[in-house]
């Protein structure tokens, strides 16, 4: 059964400083689509970045990274020289290739940046 | 580039009515989707349509109907609200082609409570 799982609830972290959360996923297709998304205070959900399982090298998009390391199903999001407005919840999710358009979210994570 | 609008933004309803949530899309997405989101948690998938008339039930599908009237808008309805019920409801479009893998972008959200 397809599963994603973030562990870390919250992070506070120094404005301009790195922040890095944890993903990790479940899954039984050798195929699939891992993406990042950022819940603003104000409820609206924006994509940030995504990797392509087939793909060795690592997706990055502005100040957003992934780190992404197949054998240990796990996708870490790296967001560097943060600032205030990076506060939010961030939401890791997956689809299978054969699994349909559906996609599986964590928790969330919710990252909060300090002056 | 493209926007959804979800309507209404606010729904206050009565236990055991029938409501029914709005969404369109002008990216020319072929999919659209239908996600609840309970306070704190993940979203959850209750519906998807992958082109006009064209249904296919998520993991929370009970409960609720939807319809896609057209490949711009996609409806969904609570059939029975329950007493106390209170959750987000997200409307997301996608397409599929190589460059975006059916990569969904978000509506700002419907606010259900029902009293």
């Amino acid at each position: 059964a397809q599963k994603v799982t973030q562990t870390q609830t919250s992070i506070s972290v120094m404005e301009k400083t790195t922040v890095t959360m944890d993903c990790v996923y479940e899954t039984q297709d050798s195929s699939y689509f891992l993406f990042w998304y950022k819940q603003t205070a104000s409820g609206e959900i924006v994509f940030l970045i995504r990797q392509d399982s087939y793909k060795k090298e690592n997706a990055t998009v502005g100040h957003y990274s992934l780190n992404f390391q197949k054998p240990k199903s796990s996708i870490g999001l790296i967001i560097t020289a943060t600032q205030i407005e990076d506060s939010a919840v961030y939401f890791c999710a997956m689809r299978e290739d054969q699994g349909g358009r559906a996609l599986i979210f964590g928790t969330g994570t919710t990252v909060s940046v300090s002056p | 580039g493209g926007i959804i609008t979800q309507t209404p933004k606010f729904l206050i309803g009565q236990e055991g009515q029938k409501l029914t949530l709005k969404c369109q899309q002008n990216f020319n997405h072929d999919t659209m989707y239908w996600y609840r989101q309970d306070s704190g948690k993940g979203l959850r998938l209750i519906y998807y349509s992958i082109t006009e008339n064209d249904l296919q039930k998520g993991d929370l599908s009970e409960g609720y109907d939807a319809s896609r009237e057209k490949k711009s808008s996609f409806s969904l309805t609570v059939t029975s609200a329950q007493k106390n019920e209170m959750a987000v409801f997200l409307c997301a479009s996608s397409t599929w082609d190589w460059v975006n893998q059916d990569t969904q972008y978000f509506g700002p959200g419907t606010r259900l409570l029902v009293l």
